[in-house]
């Protein structure tokens, strides 16, 4: 079974300072890994996603993460944190399956960044 | 353009009501999913709809019934639901099922309380 394992509930930064939030996983075979955010009382948004290639992945607002196979992490990363960055984190891998793929999440890390 | 749809945004039932959570999305995606989520925590899959057919059910309570009319629409209807099924639940689409690197993009949610 695929699986993601956030360590960090929460991570406090302060705004200006670089912010990132750490994901590693256990596969079998080659891992397909997303990055999720969720603001308060509202859905997922997708930020970016390791399918092959390039370790360095960059996504949306300025969010970019790295792929480390042989530390088995996908950490996300961003130079320099806003307080808008305040949100939920999750992170994903994703099971394949007989009938269709299935996303694996994370516990979800809280991010604060403070001015 | 990556939205989903939900309506309605809130919703509260008693035990005894039915009531149907909407699901919309106009990508041209060819798998739907539903989800639960619980304050804080990752979203819990509930059930997928590929090519319009059911393709997994997480052994879901039979209070919950997924209904697929066409592509672009997924309802959930819900009939004496629990107090414990109060949640946050998720739609999401996603282009083509059967690749392990489909990315899934999520709506905003409708938030139930069930009285």
């Amino acid at each position: 079974a695929q699986s993601v394992a956030q360590p960090e509930d929460q991570v406090n930064v302060a705004e200006g300072n670089p912010l990132t939030v750490k994901c590693t996983y256990s596969v079998s075979g080659n891992p397909y890994l997303f990055w999720y955010v969720q603001y308060p009382n509202r859905g997922l948004q997708f930020l970016l996603k390791y399918i092959t290639g390039d370790n360095l992945v960059k996504g949306s607002y300025g969010f970019e993460a790295e792929f480390n196979k042989s530390q088995t992490s996908f950490h996300l990363k961003k130079p320099s944190a806003l307080v808008s960055d305040s949100a939920l984190y999750f992170c994903a891998v994703s099971e394949p399956s007989l009938y269709g793929n299935k996303l694996v999440f994370g516990a979800g890390t809280i991010l604060r960044v403070k001015s | 353009d990556t939205e989903v749809t939900q309506t309605p945004k809130h919703l509260v039932m008693g035990m005894t009501n039915k009531k149907s959570l909407k699901c919309e999305q106009h990508m041209g995606h060819r798998a739907m999913y539903w989800y639960k989520q619980k304050a804080k925590k990752p979203p819990e899959l509930m059930f997928v709809y590929s090519y319009e057919k059911l393709s997994i059910n997480e052994s879901v309570p039979s209070r919950f019934s997924p209904e697929c009319p066409n592509s672009s629409l997924l309802n959930l209807h819900l009939h004496a639901l629990q107090p414990e099924d109060s949640a946050l639940y998720l739609c999401a689409s996603s282009q083509e099922p059967s690749s392990r690197g489909d990315t899934q993009y999520f709506g905003p949610g409708t938030r139930l309380t069930v009285l």
